[in-house]
């Protein structure tokens, strides 16, 4: 799998859009970027993917570049509830069966 | 609709001492899944299940052994405690491949003294 780079932390107000990177520069053509959250001490909670095109869904926005070579999550209203670790995974949907691992992710803080 | 539940949440052992974790899954999910999460390291895959009776080695499987004798169920067993194996441990499930469809548990905190 690509190796995918993330910032550790950041903040974002609450009510303000928070936009974490994540830069995946030597992606495969067929491999997808997945975006998953670990709120404090749960386990990790799937949010959106995309190949090449933007995508939405009720949780966040994707922004993939058209190089492929990095993309932005996009939560457009963060609340208290959105502080979690975010991890960004770059992986093929095909080929058989490919280990996944969770690096250690962006650190949002939604402050007051 | 209880998802993936892990048993137990929390337990100490003593170094030595052998125990199971289970994980079961009502979702008729093929493929199951041990990750352990230490501070700092994020979560690092253990061994793995693409089906009933299958198992493989993760990234870091020594030191540990896995069944999975029933489709819903799939054990991870300690046979000699460390305290290198202090960690949380997190299960998971699919349908397939795709990991949109993971499903992940709550978590067993174990603390090995």
């Amino acid at each position: 799998d690509a190796k995918t780079t993330q910032p550790p932390s950041m903040d974002c107000a609450e009510g303000r859009a928070a936009n974490l990177p994540c830069n995946h520069s030597t992606i495969s053509g067929n491999e997808y970027v997945y975006w998953y959250r670990q709120i404090h001490s749960q386990g990790p909670q799937y949010i959106i993917h995309g190949l090449k095109n933007n995508e939405t869904n009720e949780m966040a926005s994707l922004i993939i570049t058209e190089d492929r070579k990095s993309s932005t999550l996009i939560l457009p209203h963060a609340t208290l509830r959105d502080t979690a670790v975010y991890y960004c995974i770059v992986r093929a949907n095909s080929g058989g069966y490919q280990k996944v691992t969770f690096g250690t992710g962006t650190k949002l803080q939604v402050i007051p | 609709n209880a998802g993936v539940t892990q048993t137990p949440k929390f337990r100490v052992l003593k170094t030595g001492q052998s125990m199971t974790l289970l994980c079961a899954q009502d979702m008729n999910h093929e493929y199951m899944y041990w990750y352990r999460q230490d501070p700092g390291m994020g979560l690092r895959l253990i061994h793995y299940s693409v089906g009933e009776g299958t198992t493989a080695k993760g990234e870091v499987p020594d030191g540990y052994n896995v069944s999975r004798l029933k489709k819903q169920n799939f054990l991870l067993g300690l046979e000699s405690a460390a305290p290198s194996q202090t960690s949380v441990y997190f299960c998971a499930s699919s349908y397939g491949q795709a990991i949109y469809g993971y499903t992940f548990g709550s978590g067993t905190r174990l603390t090995v003294v």
